[in-house]
């Protein structure tokens, strides 16, 4: 059974640094790219960027690119993403999904991340 | 990037009718284009890709068509847990990119 689960919710301040992961099974880790989700209320579904575990070659989104950093480890078929300095704007639920043919079929039960002073 | 738009917003229905949510792309994005329903406080779930295939366990009642900037995603007749906020996303170039939403709601 194909399973992406996620590390529990984050409470952090702005400026600190934090990495949430996505921990996968059932299936060859290598595959499938791993693409993460932001959503918020105000702007619904954002795509992030996505990783190629084989290589770790990324993609990042036009917004995103600088701030996140997306990253895998092969042995423990883990992908990760990362801040090194948050803001409270980065207060969002946050999705990994497995990618198949440009298209999500499935994905983690969501990170919920809070950034308050 | 492309911009996806979704229409209607949101919607009210019956149990049992028939229900079309649209997606229009800034550009043509030929056959790439997914379709997932989200319930809240869960991850969405793909129902099909890319534009008229069903995925694998979703129910017949759902159906996709469309090809270039204009895709459809219907339900022929509602039921019960259909009730759910339904997104676009284009896979034809990077970004990937998603519509705004469609709240399906009872009436």
């Amino acid at each position: 059974e194909v399973q992406l689960v996620q590390s529990g919710a984050e409470v952090r301040k702005p400026g600190e640094s934090l990495r949430i992961a996505c921990e996968t099974s059932g299936y060859s880790f290598s595959n499938y790219w791993i693409t993460w989700v932001r959503q918020t209320p105000e702007k619904g579904l954002e795509w992030m960027g996505r990783i190629d575990p084989r290589d770790s070659h990324t993609n990042y989104g036009p917004s995103f690119q600088g701030h996140v950093t997306i990253s895998a480890d092969k042995s423990i078929t883990t992908a990760y993403l990362q801040w090194n300095s948050l803001k409270a704007t980065d207060t969002a639920m946050y999705f990994c999904a497995r990618s198949h043919s440009g298209s999500y079929d499935y994905w983690g039960q969501g990170t919920l991340v809070t950034v308050s002073s | 990037d492309i911009q996806m738009t979704q229409s209607p917003s949101s919607l009210s229905a019956s149990v049992g009718d028939r229900v079309t949510i649209t997606c229009r792309a800034s550009q043509s994005i030929s056959s790439y284009l997914n379709w997932y329903q989200q319930r809240p406080g869960k991850a969405p779930k793909l129902l099909i890709y890319p534009a008229s295939s069903l995925q694998s366990g979703v129910p017949s009642r759902f159906s996709g068509s469309g090809s270039g900037t204009d895709f459809t995603l219907t339900i022929s007749s509602l039921q019960p847990e259909d009730f759910a906020t339904y997104y676009c996303q284009q896979s034809y170039t990077i970004p990937r990119t998603f519509g705004q939403g469609t709240k399906l709601e009872i009436k």
